[in-house]
C-alpha cells in the first residue's frame, strides 16, 4: 500500500450534478496530482496542486477544479457533470515537486447517469 | 509534444513463459522520465521503475527486467517466468519538468497468464 487514500471509493450522480473527491496523500508529501482513467484507457493528467496551490494542468475544462489543503489532503470538484465524466479517477502524491515517483491511491469509481 | 505508445493492447501466455511489454515514446526533451506501472484488478496503479534520461543501463528486479534504448526512444519491460500474479494491465508513462512532472501514460497492455 501507498499511504495514500481516497474517498468515497464509489459513486453514482446524475448528469449536471455537482461532485466533490477527495485524497489524502502519503505522509510528508507536498505535492499531489489527479488523473482521470475512462474504461480501458491509460490515466489523463488533470492537475497538480503543490502547497496548496495549482502547479499545472491537463487538457481539462474549468468544471473540473480541485484544492489542495495545509494539511496536503486535496480534493477534486467537478461541476455540470456530464457521462463522459465517467471514469476512475486517481490521486497521486509525490515527497516534493521535483520527485518524479508519484505514489497513487486506490481511485474512485464515479458513474454518471 | 509528448507521446506513449503501447502497440500491445492484450497479450496472454502460460505459466512461466518470459513476455516483454513494448513502449515507445515520442519527446523533443533531452531530460525526461520514463516508467512503469501496474495495475491489477483493484485499480491501484503500482510503481514498477523510473529511467531518466541520461541513464541507459538496463535494469533487473527479480523476475522483471528493463531495457531503455535512446536510439529507438524505447523502454521496454521483461517478465521471466511469468507467474499469475503478474496478470494485470502495465503502463509505460513520460514525464519531463517542462510539464510539471505530469505523467503522460501510453494506453497500456493487458497481461493474462494462465496457469
Amino acid at each position: 500500500e501507498t499511504g495514500v487514500t481516497q474517498s468515497p471509493t464509489h459513486l453514482i450522480k446524475t448528469r449536471g450534478q455537482q461532485v466533490t473527491l477527495r485524497c489524502s496523500s502519503q505522509s510528508g508529501h507536498n505535492t499531489v496530482s489527479w488523473y482521470q482513467q475512462a474504461l480501458g484507457q491509460g490515466p489523463q493528467f488533470i492537475f497538480q496542486y503543490y502547497r496548496e496551490e495549482e502547479n499545472g494542468r491537463g487538457n481539462f475544462p474549468p468544471r473540473f477544479s480541485g484544492l489542495q489543503f495545509p494539511n496536503y489532503s486535496s480534493e477534486l470538484n467537478v461541476n455540470a457533470l456530464e457521462l463522459d465524466d465517467s471514469a476512475l479517477y486517481l490521486c497521486a502524491s509525490s515527497l516534493r515537486l521535483a520527485d518524479n515517483e508519484q505514489y497513487f491511491g486506490p481511485g474512485t469509481r464515479l458513474t454518471v447517469t | 509534444a509528448q507521446k506513449v505508445t503501447q502497440a500491445q493492447t492484450e497479450i496472454s501466455v502460460v505459466e512461466k513463459e518470459d513476455v516483454t511489454l513494448d513502449c515507445v515514446y515520442e519527446t523533443r526533451d533531452t531530460t525526461y522520465y520514463l516508467f512503469w506501472y501496474k495495475q491489477p484488478p483493484s485499480g491501484e496503479l503500482v510503481f514498477l521503475i523510473r529511467r531518466n534520461s541520461f541513464d541507459e543501463q538496463n535494469e533487473i528486479s527479480g523476475r522483471y527486467s528493463w531495457n531503455f534504448q535512446k536510439s529507438t526512444s524505447s523502454f521496454n519491460f521483461t517478465i521471466t517466468a511469468s507467474q499469475v500474479v503478474d496478470s494485470a494491465v502495465y503502463f509505460c508513462a513520460l514525464s519531463h519538468s517542462n510539464s510539471g512532472y505530469a505523467l503522460n501514460f501510453g494506453k497500456g497492455t493487458s497481461l493474462l497468464v494462465t496457469p
